[in-house]
């Protein structure tokens, strides 16, 4: 199992370029959820999906598209990127039902010029 | 999901046990609570989470006071890899809220030699 993959690592974007950060699990999971975390500060939900077909907003959702087609993809979409997206994104994933466990991919480092 | 509090900093010396605190005060009868620690930056790892009895795995122990305002992560015997932002979650572990999680700022734990 790989568990939860992110890609890119690092991404540089010139502000007003859009990107899809992708994020791919493994383990089956139904629930996947998107997270920004910004320097000195703990994670921040940006949209997040019970199961394919099925997303919603998080707490920090605008500049964001999320869809998910897949149980194995949840692919985040900056449509118009800004400096204020400048930040660590994190993907995460859990089983749900009484597997209440999240796990979470490696992060990928987001900077916008 | 109801809020925690937790210091922003400790300290521990290695080998000896470290013991952090979290208050959630208003956690309703429904919500669990969960320990989540993230390791210079990457993606956070689950710990542990209980209801309302104690609960211990091979990572950590987990203590719920009786009236569930309070509980401590335990690490036995903490090394240096467990310098970490650790932090502690409340939230209903039923329907959509299997893919959010709310963090706070958590506790920086610096364990030292």
């Amino acid at each position: 199992n790989a568990g939860v993959t992110q890609t890119p690592k690092f991404q540089v974007l010139k502000t007003g370029q859009s990107m899809t950060l992708q994020c791919a699990q493994d383990m089956n999971h139904e629930y996947m959820s998107w997270y920004r975390q910004d320097p000195g500060m703990g994670l921040r939900l940006i949209h997040y999906s019970v199961g394919a077909g099925i997303t919603d907003q998080g707490e920090v959702p605008n500049g964001y598209n999320v869809s998910r087609s897949t149980t194995e993809d949840f692919p985040l979409r900056l449509l118009s990127a800004a400096p204020s997206q400048t930040s660590v994104y994190f993907c995460a994933s859990s089983y749900g039902g009484g597997y209440t466990e999240a796990f979470f991919g490696q992060g990928t480092r987001l900077t916008v010029v | 999901d109801a809020k925690t509090t937790q210091p922003p900093s400790m300290d521990c010396a290695e080998g000896r046990a470290a013991n952090l605190p979290c208050n959630h005060s208003t956690i309703s009868g429904n919500e669990y609570v969960y320990w989540y620690r993230q390791i210079h930056s990457q993606g956070p790892q689950y710990i542990i989470h209980g209801l309302k009895n104690n609960e211990t795995n091979e990572m950590a122990s987990l203590i719920i006071t009786e009236d569930r305002k309070s509980s401590t992560l335990i690490l036995p015997h903490a090394t240096l890899r467990d310098t970490a932002v650790y932090y502690c979650i409340v939230r209903v572990a039923s329907g959509t809220s299997y893919g959010k999680l709310t963090f706070g700022q958590g506790t920086i734990l610096t364990v030292h030699p």
